[in-house]
């Protein structure tokens, strides 16, 4: 079964406004969640690392204050686009693993779509 | 300079060819390595880590060249169901551009 539960799967929305979505992790505690951007025929772009219980480590290029990153939880991290733009429409996908040696586990993908 | 480079193809392979993509990587330093799978807007999904001994899984082999700092996979006999974006992970979590292999028929 899924070890990471993410939501939604899909979401259309008006420019402008705020989206939020969710990882959660399934049957363990995740520490350490990370959150990627796939544009169309890209690549994962990592975006941030989040941590519980601290702040978010942002890649070199993505807007902290555009893109929020919650961790209060072992269980759950939530990433909020802020005043949407069409720029911003693309696949967001959050993963976790025990340490940065061993493997990831995906959530299942965001398909954002900014009207 | 990007932490991994990898060649994004697209590879258009017949069915039973055999195919080889190779990724290189930036760090010297860097500990560990994996390549992935990813159907169209799925989740990647883990197909073999590789070790410095070189790894087989079936139709699958993943090599690493520390001395060159690249990671390699070779998939033989292809099958139609191999056709997927292909991607390298360094170090956990920095992903290369992926390469697109299409299996023909």
């Amino acid at each position: 079964g899924a070890v990471v539960s993410q939501h939604p799967s899909r979401v259309i929305c008006k420019s402008g406004t705020s989206v939020k979505i969710e990882c959660r992790s399934l049957d363990f505690q995740a520490t350490t969640m990370f959150w990627y951007r796939q544009f169309p025929k890209q690549s994962l772009m990592l975006m941030a690392t989040s941590n519980e219980g601290s702040k978010a480590t942002y890649e070199q290029g993505v807007e902290k204050d555009k893109f929020l990153i919650n961790h209060a939880s072992l269980t759950l991290s939530t990433l909020t686009v802020t005043s949407a733009h069409p720029e911003d429409s693309s696949f967001y996908i959050c993963s976790t693993g025990a340490t940065t040696n061993e493997k990831l586990f995906f959530g299942s993908g965001t398909q954002l779509s900014v009207l | 300079r990007k932490e991994v480079e990898q060649d994004p193809g697209p590879f258009n392979v017949p069915e039973g060819a055999t195919v080889a993509f190779n990724c290189t990587y930036s760090n010297s330093a860097s500990q560990s390595f994996f390549w992935y799978r990813q159907d169209c807007r799925k989740e990647p999904k883990l197909l073999m880590s590789v070790y410095s001994s070189g790894n087989e899984d079936g139709r699958f082999t993943a090599q690493l060249n520390r001395a060159s700092q690249y990671i390699s996979l070779l998939i033989r006999d292809s099958k139609l169901s191999d056709s997927a974006t292909y991607l390298c992970v360094v170090n956990g979590v920095y992903f290369g551009t992926g390469t697109s292999l299409t299996v023909i028929p």
